[in-house]
């Protein structure tokens, strides 16, 4: 029983484009959606979040987006660096509930 | 500020032996967390802490017992290693859940033959 997935393994971007990464979620229960990153032989690190209450939040070059409609939330990259080149995961969670989405590898092209 | 350290970052254990994995964070953040990766299955929370002396299942909490005797260590307990057990654990920490991000330690990484 999958409640977080992200259906791209993989991504591969040139520098400078932009990146989006998809998350589709089943618990409507939700209530906030992090997105973390992370690099090998490292544990993940925070990137940005968004409350269930909005659809949008901007933290410089990172946007979030969220359709809550469609229990689907975005990660746009704009512009893309190689140094962006990692494992994304979003992870929401509720009262008690913790998850983390499967992953998608970034690969940013020079 | 170390943040969060894991040890040990390295086991292997036969089937059947058993080990304890120490978390240990200086944030003094209320919340403790558990996680192993697996290839293809993100991080999947084992258990969780919401304070001293409290303890919680996550998603996959069967073979493992954890405790939390003092607020900045968290416990993982493995009583009888299974090769399935074989995976990445991850402890992680944070101030309060919904939009606080958690902080993670480097990992330890775990064999089971």
């Amino acid at each position: 029983d999958q409640q977080v997935k992200q259906n791209s393994p993989s991504l591969s971007v040139q520098e400078g484009r932009i990146s989006i990464l998809n998350c589709d979620y089943t618990n409507s229960m939700f209530d906030y959606f992090l997105w973390y990153k992370k690099y090998p032989a490292e544990g993940p690190t925070f990137l940005i979040s968004i409350s269930s209450i909005k659809d949008k939040n901007e933290d410089g070059r990172f946007t979030v987006f969220l359709n809550k409609s469609a229990k689907h939330l975005s990660l746009h990259i704009v512009p893309s660096q190689p140094g962006d080149s990692a494992v994304y995961f979003c992870a929401p969670n509720t009262g008690n509930q913790f998850y983390f989405g499967t992953g998608t590898s970034l690969t940013v092209i020079p | 500020n170390a943040g969060v350290t894991q040890t040990p970052k390295f086991r292997v254990l036969k089937t059947g032996q058993s080990m304890t994995l120490l978390c240990a964070q200086d944030m003094n953040h209320e919340y403790m967390y558990w996680y192993r990766q697996d290839p293809g299955m993100g991080l999947r929370l084992i258990h969780y802490s919401v304070g001293e002396g409290t303890t919680a299942k996550g998603e996959v909490p069967d073979g493992y017992n954890v405790s939390r005797l003092k607020k900045q260590n968290f416990l993982l307990g493995l009583e009888s290693a299974a090769p399935s057990q074989t995976s990445v654990y991850f402890c992680a920490s944070s101030y309060n859940r919904g939009a606080y991000e958690q902080y993670f330690g480097p990992g330890t990484r775990l064999t089971v033959t």
